[in-house]
This record gives structure tokens, sequence and C-alpha cells, in this order.
């Protein structure tokens, strides 16, 4: 499969601990885009990639949120200090330098905050 | 503030009845206007990429349309895989950030 990936694809955690997301772009991409989706809207834009710089972050992204691209492949997003309002869907995505427009989502990783 | 609103929020249509989709912006300089279908449960899919006022995209039942303050996706006689919310975002230029819409859940009845 060449898709993009993401794990784990189901968190639960406990107010207060820290969680980590993977996301694995489709090889040949150079951009990464991370957003995050809540029931019944679309997805909300957190942080941009190229290679393995980050080029673009939300300004909604508070200081517990962070992600790092290291080397230009794979990504993680680390949420520390998790509250009951992150619990979301997070979603991955990527694109090809010569189609950067056209971006290609993972399956998501749901996270649940209790 | 850069802004994508969609209308209606649900619509539902009989297989074979056509309709469109409407996307409103606001942007500070247009870099790009793209939709995407998503399923219950999974990750967008790409679409369309509309550049500029006047442009058109088509694929199989789908058209979309772009003006200087919005877009239309026209549904040509739907069928119930054509069931999923369908959602509208911008990129403005000089920047990385997409901004989507809320989306429009789109159910087509056999």
């Amino acid at each position: 499969d060449t898709g993009v990936s993401q794990n784990p694809r189901h968190k639960i955690t406990k107010r207060g601990q820290n969680v980590t997301f993977r996301c694995d772009p489709i090889s040949e991409h150079n951009r990464l885009y991370w957003y995050r989706q809540t029931l019944g809207q679309g997805p909300e834009f957190l942080t941009y990639f190229q290679n393995e710089a980050q080029l673009e972050k939300s300004r909604l992204l508070s200081d517990r949120f962070s992600a790092e691209r290291p080397k230009g492949s794979f990504s993680t997003l680390e949420i520390q200090r998790t509250e009951q309002g992150d619990s979301a869907m997070y979603l991955c995505a990527s694109s090809f330098r010569l189609t950067p427009y056209e971006q290609y989502f993972g399956p998501g990783t749901r996270l649940t905050v209790t | 503030e850069d802004q994508v609103t969609q209308s209606p929020e649900a619509l539902r249509l009989q297989e074979g009845e056509s309709s469109s989709l409407n996307c409103s912006y606001t942007v500070s300089g247009l870099r790009g206007l793209f939709w995407y279908r998503q399923d219950p449960g999974k990750g967008p899919e790409f679409l369309f990429t509309l550049y500029s006022a006047g442009e058109e995209k088509e694929k199989e039942r789908l058209k979309a349309t772009l003006t200087k303050k919005e877009s239309f996706l026209h549904i040509t006689a739907p069928k119930p895989e054509d069931s999923a919310t369908y959602l509208c975002a911008v990129q403005a230029q000089g920047g990385f950030k997409t901004i989507f819409g809320a989306g429009t859940r789109l159910f087509v009845k056999a």
C-alpha cells in the first residue's frame, strides 16, 4: 500500500498525559500537513512541513503541541498535558512537489481524552 | 480573515436528481480552491483544484466551477455511492495554511 499511513489509529488517554502520533507520508512526497478535525467540522490546519523544515504553524496551536519531521520522512505530532478539548481526529496529509496542492490524507488517529 | 462557508449543511437527493453545492470564500489573494470528498471514518479524498475565476474541472458526475467569490460543485444524476461529505478548502498566496469549510453532507437515496 503506497498511501499515507498513521499510527495509532485510536488512542485513549487520561487528562494530563502526553501522547505522540506518527505519520508516514507517500514516499516521494516532500510536503506534509497536520490537521485536527472534530465532529461536523472540516479539518483545521495545525502545521506544515516542506522536507524537514516546519514552515508554518497555526496560531491556534498552543505550546502543548509540537511536531517534527526528522530527515524529511515520517512526522510525529506530540500533545503534552492533554485536555478533554484535545479529543478529535488528527489527520496527516502529504503532497508531491510537482502537484503541491493535491493533498493525500491518511486515515487519521482518533484521540479520546478521559 | 480568510474564511470558507459551505451551503447547504446537508442535502438529500433522489438518485438521478441533479443539484449543486455552494462554497463561498474570502481570502487575501487566492492561490487555489480545492474540493475533497470525505466518507465516514476516513480521511478526505482529493477531487479538484481550481486556480482562477472562470475555471472548470470535471470528473465523472462531478463538475466544479469558480468565480471570484464562490465555487460550485455540480452533481449530475447522482448515485447512492456519491453519498459523502464534500469539503471545500482554500489556500492563500504567500502561505501554506489550507482553510476548510465545514462541508456539505450529501445523501443520495436509491
